[in-house]
């Protein structure tokens, strides 16, 4: 059974920083691209980045791109999102999910069960 | 940026109706398009892919169509579990994802 679990989220200042984790399991995670994406409260969906199977090649929304940067640990089966420079717009619970495919964002057929992210003074 | 619109925002409906939720895209993405479900404090479900390739485990009641820029979800018969929100998302893009904002089902 394929497994996503987050962790690493809380309350953040603005300005700050976090570091979100998802562990995987139940699958070969290094066969497939991951993503993370957003939920702020009573909004819709955000895809905030994505990763290839590899790790070599990274993807960002243009409302992160340069503050935020997705890793994964192929080895231990682990991915990332570094948050730099937090604002209260990246309020949000924040999702691991899973790609169908080995390359670029596509379709999430797995979903983690989300970490809330909260940015206040 | 292809962006997603879905229609109606906010749908009423009663056990055993046919629903029917839009989406359109901005430009041509093909068949790359997902649909979601979503209930309050839930990550969201994947339902369908390339347009109408059912998710494993997902009831025959739902069914997609389209390509191109125009798309539907339709549920033959809704279900007291069908109730919540539903997101189409395109995947045409080789460098990014874009959700639509979303379309509620509520009991009318």
């Amino acid at each position: 059974e394929v497994q996503l679990l987050e962790s690493g989220g809380g309350l953040v200042h603005p300005g700050g920083s976090l570091r979100l984790s998802c562990a995987a399991s139940g699958f070969s995670f290094s066969n497939y691209a991951m993503s993370w994406v957003r939920q702020a409260p009573g909004k819709g969906l955000e895809w905030v980045s994505g990763i290839v199977a590899s790790g070599g090649v990274t993807f960002y929304a243009d409302s992160v791109k340069g503050r935020f940067t997705i890793s994964r640990d192929n080895s231990r089966n682990t991915l990332s999102l570094q948050m730099n420079g937090l604002s209260a717009e990246d309020t949000a619970v924040y999702y691991c999910a899973k790609d169908m495919v080995v390359s670029q964002p596509d379709y999430f057929d797995h979903w983690g069960q989300g970490s809330l992210v909260t940015v206040s003074s | 940026d292809i962006q997603m619109t879905q229609s109606p925002s906010t749908l009423s409906a009663s056990v055993g109706d046919r629903v029917t939720i839009t989406c359109r895209a901005s430009q041509s993405i093909g068949m790359w398009l997902a649909w979601y479900q979503q209930k309050p404090g839930k990550a969201p479900k994947p339902l369908m892919y390339m347009a109408s390739t059912l998710q494993g485990g997902v009831p025959s009641r739902f069914s997609g169509s389209g390509s191109g820029t125009e798309f539907t979800l339709t549920i033959s018969s809704l279900q007291p579990d069908d109730f919540a929100t539903y997101y189409c998302q395109q995947y045409g893009s080789d460098s990014y994802v874009t959700f639509g904002q979303g379309t509620k089902v509520e009991m009318k």
